[in-house]
Protein backbone atom coordinates (compact mmCIF):
# COMPACT_ATOMS: atom_id res chain seq x y z
CA UNK A 1 0.00 0.00 0.00
CA UNK A 2 1.22 3.45 -0.85
CA UNK A 3 2.54 5.32 2.30
CA UNK A 4 1.33 8.64 0.94
CA UNK A 5 -2.06 8.71 -0.62
CA UNK A 6 -4.31 11.23 -2.40
CA UNK A 7 -8.03 11.57 -3.33
CA UNK A 8 -9.10 12.38 -6.09
CA UNK A 9 -6.93 11.50 -8.35
CA UNK A 10 -8.28 13.28 -11.03
CA UNK A 11 -11.08 15.93 -10.76
CA UNK A 12 -12.96 18.39 -13.15
CA UNK A 13 -14.80 21.03 -12.04
CA UNK A 14 -16.25 24.55 -12.38
CA UNK A 15 -15.42 27.86 -11.80
CA UNK A 16 -16.30 29.16 -8.53
CA UNK A 17 -17.10 25.41 -7.18
CA UNK A 18 -15.66 24.49 -3.43
CA UNK A 19 -12.90 21.80 -4.48
CA UNK A 20 -11.53 19.94 -1.26
CA UNK A 21 -8.40 17.66 -2.18
CA UNK A 22 -7.44 15.14 0.78
CA UNK A 23 -3.77 13.83 1.75
CA UNK A 24 -3.43 10.91 4.11
CA UNK A 25 0.18 9.20 5.52
CA UNK A 26 1.16 6.22 6.95
CA UNK A 27 4.57 6.89 7.12
CA UNK A 28 4.06 8.72 10.98
CA UNK A 29 5.52 11.70 9.26
CA UNK A 30 4.95 15.51 11.53
CA UNK A 31 5.22 17.61 8.71
CA UNK A 32 3.28 17.60 5.92
CA UNK A 33 3.18 20.10 2.74
CA UNK A 34 0.80 20.63 -0.54
CA UNK A 35 2.23 21.68 -3.94
CA UNK A 36 1.12 23.34 -7.13
CA UNK A 37 2.92 21.75 -10.44
CA UNK A 38 2.39 23.73 -13.60
CA UNK A 39 3.52 23.15 -17.01
CA UNK A 40 7.14 25.12 -17.34
CA UNK A 41 7.35 26.29 -13.74
CA UNK A 42 8.39 23.28 -11.63
CA UNK A 43 6.50 22.54 -8.06
CA UNK A 44 5.80 25.58 -6.12
CA UNK A 45 5.17 25.51 -2.46
CA UNK A 46 1.55 26.60 -0.95
CA UNK A 47 1.21 25.65 2.57
CA UNK A 48 3.25 23.62 5.05
CA UNK A 49 2.04 21.98 8.47
CA UNK A 50 4.32 20.75 11.34
CA UNK A 51 1.35 19.45 13.34
CA UNK A 52 -2.40 20.21 14.08
CA UNK A 53 -2.09 23.35 15.24
CA UNK A 54 0.75 25.04 13.04
CA UNK A 55 0.19 26.07 9.44
CA UNK A 56 2.46 27.64 7.27
CA UNK A 57 1.86 29.69 4.01
CA UNK A 58 3.96 28.61 1.59
CA UNK A 59 5.21 30.36 -1.56
CA UNK A 60 1.46 31.27 -3.56
CA UNK A 61 -1.24 30.50 -0.69
CA UNK A 62 -3.84 32.90 -2.16
CA UNK A 63 -7.02 31.23 -3.10
CA UNK A 64 -6.34 28.55 -1.34
CA UNK A 65 -6.66 27.30 2.39
CA UNK A 66 -5.56 23.87 4.08
CA UNK A 67 -6.91 21.68 7.35
CA UNK A 68 -4.44 19.73 9.19
CA UNK A 69 -7.16 16.97 11.07
CA UNK A 70 -5.13 15.57 12.14
CA UNK A 71 -1.22 13.86 12.12
CA UNK A 72 -1.78 11.64 8.92
CA UNK A 73 -4.23 14.09 6.93
CA UNK A 74 -4.15 17.29 5.52
CA UNK A 75 -6.39 18.66 3.64
CA UNK A 76 -6.29 21.39 0.65
CA UNK A 77 -9.34 23.46 -0.23
CA UNK A 78 -10.00 25.66 -3.11
CA UNK A 79 -12.89 27.51 -1.68
CA UNK A 80 -13.97 29.29 -5.25
CA UNK A 81 -12.43 27.71 -7.96
CA UNK A 82 -11.14 29.33 -11.21
CA UNK A 83 -9.47 28.52 -14.11
CA UNK A 84 -5.93 29.55 -13.49
CA UNK A 85 -6.03 26.76 -10.40
CA UNK A 86 -5.38 24.17 -13.21
CA UNK A 87 -2.95 22.00 -12.21
CA UNK A 88 -0.94 18.79 -10.85
CA UNK A 89 -1.27 18.85 -6.83
CA UNK A 90 1.00 17.34 -5.01
CA UNK A 91 1.19 16.13 -0.88
CA UNK A 92 4.55 15.55 0.34
CA UNK A 93 5.87 14.74 4.18
CA UNK A 94 9.00 14.47 5.83
CA UNK A 95 10.07 13.85 9.38
CA UNK A 96 12.76 15.64 11.64
CA UNK A 97 15.53 16.75 10.11
CA UNK A 98 15.55 13.94 7.31
CA UNK A 99 16.64 14.63 3.85
CA UNK A 100 13.56 12.78 2.24
CA UNK A 101 10.45 14.43 1.47
CA UNK A 102 8.07 12.05 0.12
CA UNK A 103 5.43 12.53 -2.76
CA UNK A 104 2.04 11.26 -2.91
CA UNK A 105 1.06 10.40 -6.61
CA UNK A 106 -0.61 14.03 -7.01
CA UNK A 107 -4.14 15.04 -7.81
CA UNK A 108 -4.93 16.60 -11.37
CA UNK A 109 -7.33 18.87 -10.95
CA UNK A 110 -9.14 20.86 -14.04
CA UNK A 111 -10.77 24.00 -13.49
CA UNK A 112 -13.66 24.47 -16.52
CA UNK B 1 15.18 34.76 -2.12
CA UNK B 2 16.55 30.82 -3.44
CA UNK B 3 16.25 30.42 -6.64
CA UNK B 4 16.99 27.20 -8.47
CA UNK B 5 17.98 27.68 -12.27
CA UNK B 6 18.03 24.38 -14.85
CA UNK B 7 19.24 25.83 -18.13
CA UNK B 8 18.54 22.86 -20.27
CA UNK B 9 15.14 22.12 -21.48
CA UNK B 10 16.16 18.60 -22.92
CA UNK B 11 18.61 15.96 -22.87
CA UNK B 12 19.43 13.33 -25.59
CA UNK B 13 21.33 10.84 -24.06
CA UNK B 14 21.95 7.18 -25.67
CA UNK B 15 21.64 4.12 -23.56
CA UNK B 16 24.72 3.02 -21.06
CA UNK B 17 26.24 7.04 -21.74
CA UNK B 18 26.86 8.94 -19.33
CA UNK B 19 24.82 12.30 -18.91
CA UNK B 20 25.44 15.69 -16.77
CA UNK B 21 22.41 17.33 -16.13
CA UNK B 22 22.87 21.63 -14.85
CA UNK B 23 21.50 23.09 -11.76
CA UNK B 24 22.16 26.23 -10.33
CA UNK B 25 21.27 27.75 -7.32
CA UNK B 26 20.85 31.22 -5.46
CA UNK B 27 20.99 31.50 -1.61
CA UNK B 28 22.23 33.94 0.76
CA UNK B 29 22.15 31.00 3.43
CA UNK B 30 25.12 29.42 5.26
CA UNK B 31 23.40 25.93 5.69
CA UNK B 32 20.67 24.51 3.06
CA UNK B 33 20.43 21.33 1.42
CA UNK B 34 20.75 20.28 -2.59
CA UNK B 35 18.18 18.02 -4.13
CA UNK B 36 17.25 15.83 -7.15
CA UNK B 37 13.39 14.33 -7.97
CA UNK B 38 13.00 12.49 -11.24
CA UNK B 39 9.37 12.47 -12.48
CA UNK B 40 8.82 9.49 -15.34
CA UNK B 41 5.92 10.17 -17.09
CA UNK B 42 3.27 8.21 -14.88
CA UNK B 43 3.95 11.68 -12.87
CA UNK B 44 4.68 11.10 -9.19
CA UNK B 45 7.74 12.30 -7.67
CA UNK B 46 10.91 9.83 -6.65
CA UNK B 47 14.10 11.11 -4.36
CA UNK B 48 17.11 10.71 -6.18
CA UNK B 49 19.69 12.21 -4.02
CA UNK B 50 20.31 14.83 -1.51
CA UNK B 51 23.64 17.49 -0.74
CA UNK B 52 23.92 19.07 1.92
CA UNK B 53 26.02 22.41 1.91
CA UNK B 54 28.14 21.51 4.39
CA UNK B 55 29.27 17.74 3.33
CA UNK B 56 32.56 17.78 1.81
CA UNK B 57 32.12 15.28 -0.28
CA UNK B 58 29.51 14.30 -3.09
CA UNK B 59 26.49 12.36 -2.55
CA UNK B 60 26.47 9.54 -4.58
CA UNK B 61 23.64 7.06 -4.79
CA UNK B 62 23.94 3.81 -7.04
CA UNK B 63 24.09 5.05 -10.25
CA UNK B 64 23.21 9.00 -10.00
CA UNK B 65 26.20 11.24 -8.52
CA UNK B 66 26.12 14.93 -7.38
CA UNK B 67 28.97 17.04 -8.61
CA UNK B 68 28.77 20.53 -6.32
CA UNK B 69 30.67 22.56 -6.62
CA UNK B 70 30.09 25.61 -3.64
CA UNK B 71 32.35 28.53 -5.01
CA UNK B 72 29.89 28.15 -8.19
CA UNK B 73 26.66 27.56 -6.79
CA UNK B 74 26.44 24.65 -9.19
CA UNK B 75 24.54 21.16 -7.72
CA UNK B 76 24.91 18.94 -11.31
CA UNK B 77 23.65 15.74 -11.38
CA UNK B 78 25.10 12.78 -13.36
CA UNK B 79 23.43 9.52 -14.29
CA UNK B 80 26.14 7.16 -15.37
CA UNK B 81 25.30 3.80 -17.91
CA UNK B 82 21.75 5.48 -18.82
CA UNK B 83 19.17 3.34 -19.54
CA UNK B 84 15.53 3.45 -20.70
CA UNK B 85 13.76 3.80 -17.57
CA UNK B 86 15.96 7.06 -17.09
CA UNK B 87 13.54 8.77 -20.00
CA UNK B 88 11.72 11.53 -17.69
CA UNK B 89 11.71 15.00 -16.20
CA UNK B 90 14.37 15.89 -13.65
CA UNK B 91 14.33 18.47 -11.29
CA UNK B 92 16.76 20.40 -8.88
CA UNK B 93 15.52 21.76 -5.42
CA UNK B 94 16.91 23.24 -2.46
CA UNK B 95 15.50 23.88 0.82
CA UNK B 96 17.22 25.96 4.35
CA UNK B 97 18.59 23.56 6.85
CA UNK B 98 15.77 24.51 9.27
CA UNK B 99 14.20 21.42 9.93
CA UNK B 100 10.99 21.71 7.31
CA UNK B 101 12.02 21.49 3.84
CA UNK B 102 10.24 24.05 1.83
CA UNK B 103 11.72 22.79 -1.21
CA UNK B 104 12.49 25.53 -3.88
CA UNK B 105 12.23 23.53 -7.42
CA UNK B 106 13.98 24.21 -10.82
CA UNK B 107 11.66 24.43 -13.59
CA UNK B 108 13.35 20.59 -14.51
CA UNK B 109 14.92 19.34 -18.06
CA UNK B 110 13.59 16.33 -19.63
CA UNK B 111 15.91 13.72 -20.37
CA UNK B 112 15.62 11.28 -23.28
CA UNK B 113 17.60 7.51 -23.54
CA UNK B 114 17.58 6.43 -26.90
CA UNK B 115 18.50 2.51 -27.69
Amino acid sequence: DADVTQTPRNRITKTGKRIMLECSQTKGHDRMYWYRQDPGLGLRLIYYSFDVKDINKGEISDGYSVSRQAQAKFSLSLESAIPNQTALYFCATSWGRSNEQFFGPGTRLTVL
Amino acid sequence: AQKITQTQPGMFVQEKEAVTLDCTYDTSDQSYGLFWYKQPSSGEMIFLIYQGSYDEQNATEGRYSLNFQKARKSANLVISASQLGDSAMYFCAMAQNTGFQKLVFGTGTRLLVSP
